[in-house]
């Protein structure tokens, strides 16, 4: 099956830094990657739908200037949590679906980012 | 926007009982319902899913349930096993390859 990755699979920053996560599609192109976060012991939550060369488009409630997304390639999307802080300690985990429309979305294994 | 709520939030049942998750949606134009099976710390798992077209549709031990009028779906899991304990999300997306808004989850213990 199609595969997706994520980097890092974990990471430590401190309160006010910056952390990049890749998601990749390694063995198809994803017309669209989707950006979740879950707490512990809650729901994933849709963050914002990436669409390769596009602006992503950001679900209610999430700060767009804070949570920086960039779909540069049809394999590849990015997620910066800028300016991070405790309470942006979460797992964030990525799907992306096949450029051929209708199919399965795939998920990654997911980052966890805990702040400091 | 769509909102799909899940009950019950912890489900208990004994090796080889049936288990039943129930989800409702909000959003009539929601055409795909995918379940996720989700292990501590892991992604989520597809198990099995069902377009708005289908009644009913089983894979083996698992099965899911869909009543577009009432706007509600179920997951039922036969003969259940110690492997089957995780997490359990229902889902709703207008397509396959849309955004997905899942339910709070179940988390299913199976009872030795």
């Amino acid at each position: 099956g199609a595969v997706v990755s994520q980097h890092p699979s974990w990471v430590i920053c401190k309160s006010g830094t910056s952390v990049k996560i890749e998601c990749r599609s390694l063995d198809f192109q994803a017309t669209t990657m989707f950006w979740y976060r879950q707490f512990p012991k809650q729901s994933l939550m849709l963050m914002a739908t990436s669409n390769e060369g596009s602006k992503a488009t950001y679900e209610q409630g999430v700060e767009k200037d804070k949570f920086l997304i960039n779909h540069a390639s049809l394999t590849l999307s990015t997620l910066t949590v800028t300016s991070a802080h405790p309470e942006d300690s979460s797992f964030y985990i990525c799907s992306a679906t096949a450029l051929a429309g209708g199919h399965e979305q795939y998920f990654g294994p997911g980052t966890r980012l805990t702040v400091t | 926007g769509e909102n799909v709520e899940q009950h019950p939030s912890t489900l208990s049942v004994q090796e080889g009982d049936s288990a039943v998750i129930k989800c409702t949606y909000s959003d009539s134009a929601s055409n795909y319902f995918p379940w996720y099976k989700q292990e501590l710390g892991k992604r989520p798992q597809l198990i099995i899913d069902i377009r708005s077209n289908v009644g009913e549709k089983k894979d083996q031990r698992i099965a899911v349930t869909l009543n577009k009028t009432a706007k509600h779906f179920s997951l039922h899991i036969t003969e259940t096993q110690p492997e089957d304990s995780a997490v359990y999300f229902c889902a709703a997306s207008l397509n396959r390859d849309d955004k997905i808004i899942f339910g709070k989850g179940t988390r299913l213990h199976i009872l030795p």
